[in-house]
């Protein structure tokens, strides 16, 4: 079993549309969590980041860390075809040298 | 503010040929770097980290090697390369460990 799962899609949605992207994990230990946004042949920029369990959000984005249930979301409001990209969920544990990555979700947002 | 480095952005080598890949970051001392690989259609894979200055860990065996000769550069080598070597190269760093930031990637076709 990975330690992250994230479902790969492809994930199609209509613009305008809240998107909701999520991953679980299985080691209790970590403690930060991560969003990157990643363009077609570009390196991945972070996006959200967000430290135990709770909300944070940034403008249409929020981030929810639900670590009882051992499983972490974002949401994009009123998406845009700018928002098309993959996503990629990561997280820590303390003290720790190295993320561990989901696999990255392909999102399309279709005008 | 920080920013990173890397390149070249792309190139084509034969199997056989060597590689060097350079990354260098400014405005930090003393940060965590790190090398991924991303296949295509695939996940991050971290392939080295470094904690300091000659200070190299390798996470999956293979036919690369990396080497910190400077505080904030970081480099990626090859004697021979494979065609198995093909991928889109990260450089990435961190200052405290609990996230890390990407530069733009190198992308290595391998012919």
């Amino acid at each position: 079993q990975k330690e992250v799962e994230q479902d790969p899609g492809p994930l199609s949605v209509p613009e305008g549309a809240i998107v909701s992207l999520n991953c679980t994990y299985s080691n209790s230990a970590f403690q930060y969590f991560m969003w990157y946004r990643q363009y077609s042949r570009k390196g991945p920029e972070l996006l959200m980041y967000t430290y135990s369990s709770g909300n944070k959000e940034d403008g249409r984005f929020t981030a929810q860390v639900d670590k009882s249930s051992k499983y972490i979301s974002l949401f994009i409001r009123d998406s845009q075809p700018s928002d098309s990209a993959t996503y990629l969920c990561a997280m820590i544990r303390q003290g720790a040298q190295k993320l561990v990555f989901g696999q990255g979700t392909r999102l399309t947002i279709n005008p | 503010s920080q920013t990173i480095h890397q390149w070249p952005a792309t190139l084509v080598q034969p199997v056989g040929s060597p590689l060097s890949l350079e990354c260098t970051v400014e405005g930090t001392s003393n940060p965590n770097l790190y090398w991924y690989r991303q296949a295509a259609g695939r996940g991050l894979q971290l392939l080295f980290y470094s904690v300091g200055i000659g200070q190299i860990s390798s996470e999956v065996p293979q036919n690369l090697s990396a080497s910190r000769p400077q505080d904030r550069q970081f480099i990626l080598s090859s004697k021979k390369l494979l065609l198995s070597d093909s991928g889109f190269y990260l450089c990435a760093w961190s200052e405290v460990g609990n996230t890390i930031y990407f530069g733009e990637g190198s992308w290595l076709t391998v012919v």
